[in-house]
């Protein structure tokens, strides 16, 4: 099956850094999202992007799909973008997600 | 963008027992998926739930322990059946939106004693 893969796996920030969060995955896929998970467990949307760029405020994400990999850059980092980074992509027309480990961030003040 | 609720948010279970644990959207959908996230671990799915039919498993998860119903287009229930301590879990919901976007509940958080 398809494979994901994040990294790093830690990642500690000072505030006000910026940092890069990659995502390989073994084959073509329709569909890869990022996700931020809080310290309460809850998964937030953060982008829906299976190729091209995209920017939200601070964040932003560059999909490859030619190259099969996914990069979310944060700049400016804040101690509330601690959490885990996980990314997820989508290989056929199942819609299931298959999620990558994570990388998991902690912004100090 | 869907919104998405689950009935409980947590909860602490005997070894042995059952929970059931509740998916509500605020609008139609047709899949909707439940995942598992094991701690300190990331998400696995357990199964795909589409009204009308029933569930799809993936592989290590059976319908004994991990029923499913999805009763109409806007609900959905899974039951963690004769609980053990390796089922405390973050349980999530999600449901498909545009095109192959995915949308997640906020999770029921799962301690079996």
């Amino acid at each position: 099956g398809i494979q994901v893969e994040q990294s790093p796996p830690d990642l500690i920030l000072q505030e006000g850094a910026n940092s890069t969060l990659r995502c390989n995955f073994s084959d073509s896929v329709n569909n890869l999202q990022w996700f931020h998970q809080n310290p309460w467990g809850q998964l937030i949307n953060l982008f829906y992007i299976p190729s091209g760029t995209k920017q939200n405020g601070r964040l932003s994400a560059t999909t490859v799909a030619t190259e099969r990999y996914s990069l979310l850059y944060i700049s400016s980092s804040q101690t509330t973008d601690s959490g885990v980074y996980f990314c997820a992509v989508v290989m056929d027309s199942s819609y299931k997600l298959i999620f990558g480990s994570g990388t998991r961030l902690l912004v100090r003040p | 963008s869907a919104v998405i609720s689950q009935k409980p948010s947590r909860d602490i279970c005997q070894r042995g027992t059952s929970l059931t644990i509740q998916c509500q959207v605020d609008s139609q959908v047709t899949m909707m998926f439940w995942y598992r996230q094991q701690p300190g671990q990331s998400l696995t799915l357990i199964a795909t739930a589409n009204q009308g039919s029933e569930a799809t498993y993936e592989s290590g998860f059976v319908i004994d322990k991990f029923p499913i119903s999805r009763p109409n287009l806007t609900f959905s229930t899974l039951t963690v059946s004769n609980m053990s301590p390796e089922d405390s879990s973050i349980y999530l919901c999600s449901v498909r939106g545009v095109s192959y976007e995915q949308y997640f509940g906020p999770g029921t958080r799962l301690t079996v004693t």
